[in-house]
């Protein structure tokens, strides 16, 4: 059981919009800055955003993030067939002393 | 380019050690925060350990305390990780990663440690 949640999938068509979401606590997502990674099939995990909601370079802005309380959405736009992958997010917990992450959340672009 | 490899996963009997290792190359190795982040086969993502500039503060998650320790060789730009008493439950792709969550971050590509008899 991840101490972040996430949905284990979401789906959608060429094109649209997909939303996905991250549910944590006072004790991660409240107090400390959210990041989002990609993880295609058989590759090691990307770093897509960072700071809650800043876009490392080379990361199109079709991919966009943010925070609200103990939660955090990772959206994308005008999905591609290359964005098919698991998608993480990761934050520090304090109380934990430690890196959480979420469940993973499959993206199929149908 | 920056690069992060690691090496020395394979197969271990429970119980055993092993070293994995992580050189870095084409950054300034020497002023990141660096962790390790596991993976076992068809699950997710979990952070392991982080270690400091220095090699002064070191963290862990609770299922490895006691058993794995980090550490840094600045000069030899390499990271590591001993672990020791390994279970088939550690049975996992071990992925080194500079800067997890900052703006630098970038993961090596992994290297796969089995536990099994």
């Amino acid at each position: 059981q991840s101490v972040l949640t996430q949905p284990p999938s979401v789906s959608a068509a060429p094109g649209q919009k997909v939303t996905i979401s991250c549910s944590g606590s006072s004790s991660n997502i409240e107090n400390d800055y959210v990041s989002w990674y990609q993880q295609r099939p058989g590759t090691a995990p990307k770093l897509l955003i960072y700071e809650n909601n800043k876009r490392p370079s080379g990361i199109p802005d079709r991919f966009s993030a943010s925070k609200s309380g103990t939660s955090a959405t990772l959206g994308i736009t005008g999905l591609q067939t290359g964005d098919e992958a698991d998608y993480y997010c990761g934050v520090w917990d304090g109380s934990l002393s430690a890196v959480v992450f979420g469940g993973g959340t499959k993206l199929t672009v149908l | 380019e920056v690069q992060l490899v690691e090496s020395g996963g394979g197969l271990v009997q429970p119980g055993g050690s092993l070293r994995l290792s992580c050189a870095a190359s084409g950054f300034t190795f020497s002023t990141y925060w660096m962790h390790w982040v596991r993976q076992a086969p068809g699950k997710g993502l979990v952070w392991v350990s982080r270690i400091n500039t220095d090699g002064s503060r070191t963290n862990y998650a609770d299922s490895v305390k006691g058993r794995f320790t980090i550490s840094r060789d600045n000069a030899k730009n390499t990271l590591y990780l001993q672990m020791n008493s390994l279970r088939a439950e550690d049975t996992a792709v071990y992925y080194c990663v500079r800067d997890l969550g900052g703006q630098r971050g970038y993961w090596g590509q992994g290297t796969l440690v089995t536990v099994s008899s």
